[in-house]
């Protein structure tokens, strides 16, 4: 079982809904992280949270709009989305930032946008 | 342009012989290397890390070897058990120079036949 907890498993949307994906874990990690994953390409990077306070945004278009309710939760808030989108998205987190600390990922949520 | 090369996108072996997982790096700030394995409908998992300051580190059946000089890393599966069957990433940090969040390589799937 993993030790980060993704919702939901599969979402199906339209390109003028709202839906947001959410992460959970209880391992006290401080950062956590959202990545997109297209098939045979390595995940892509979106934003990290250190502390509750986002860190990085790497450049992501506004119709994906992250939060962070507390410590141990991360949304993905998602509206407007183009077929392009449809991906993998992948949570994770770790003890801190620092790129030595393995990061412990969720079993993602497989997006579909029709 | 990708700073981790996983050049070999699959490989495929015999249950009891040995794996050897590839990995390439062009960023000479990189200092810490991981590598994950992911099983289909799951996240990826932490399987081994290593420090530029090491050139081997050993956890049961894997083993990674680092060549700094030829920013080349390995990762040696023996036995290979079908289990083991999975896509691998490579990641590659910094602790200092701002890419101290891992950058992942393409992967490599690995086939144990039994």
């Amino acid at each position: 079982d993993t030790e980060v907890t993704q919702t939901p498993k599969h979402l199906v949307m339209g390109m003028t809904n709202k839906k947001s994906l959410k992460c959970e874990q209880h391992m006290g990690h401080r950062a956590m992280y959202w990545y997109k994953q297209k098939a045979k390409k390595p995940p892509e990077l979106m934003f990290v949270y250190s502390y509750e306070k986002l860190s990085i945004n790497e450049s992501v278009p506004s119709r994906f709009s992250p939060e962070c309710p507390n410590s141990s939760l991360l949304n993905l808030h998602l509206h407007a989305l183009q077929p392009e989108d449809s991906a993998l998205y992948l949570c994770a987190s770790s003890h801190s930032e620092q790129g030595n600390q393995p990061q412990h990922f969720g079993d993602g949520t497989r997006l579909s946008i029709l | 342009d990708q700073q981790v090369k996983q050049n070999s996108p699959s490989l495929s072996v015999q249950e009891g012989r040995i794996s050897i997982l590839n990995c390439d790096y062009t960023n000479s700030m990189f200092d810490y290397f991981l590598w994950y394995k992911k099983y289909p409908a799951e996240g990826p998992t932490f399987l081994i890390s290593i420090s530029s300051i090491k050139d081997k580190n050993e956890d049961g059946r894997f083993t990674v070897f680092l060549n700094k000089s030829a920013k080349h890393l390995s990762l040696h599966i023996v036995p290979s058990q079908p289990g083991d069957s999975a896509v691998y990433f490579c990641a590659a940090s910094a602790s200092t120079g701002g890419s101290y969040i891992p950058t992942f390589g393409r992967g490599t799937s690995l086939i144990v036949h039994p």
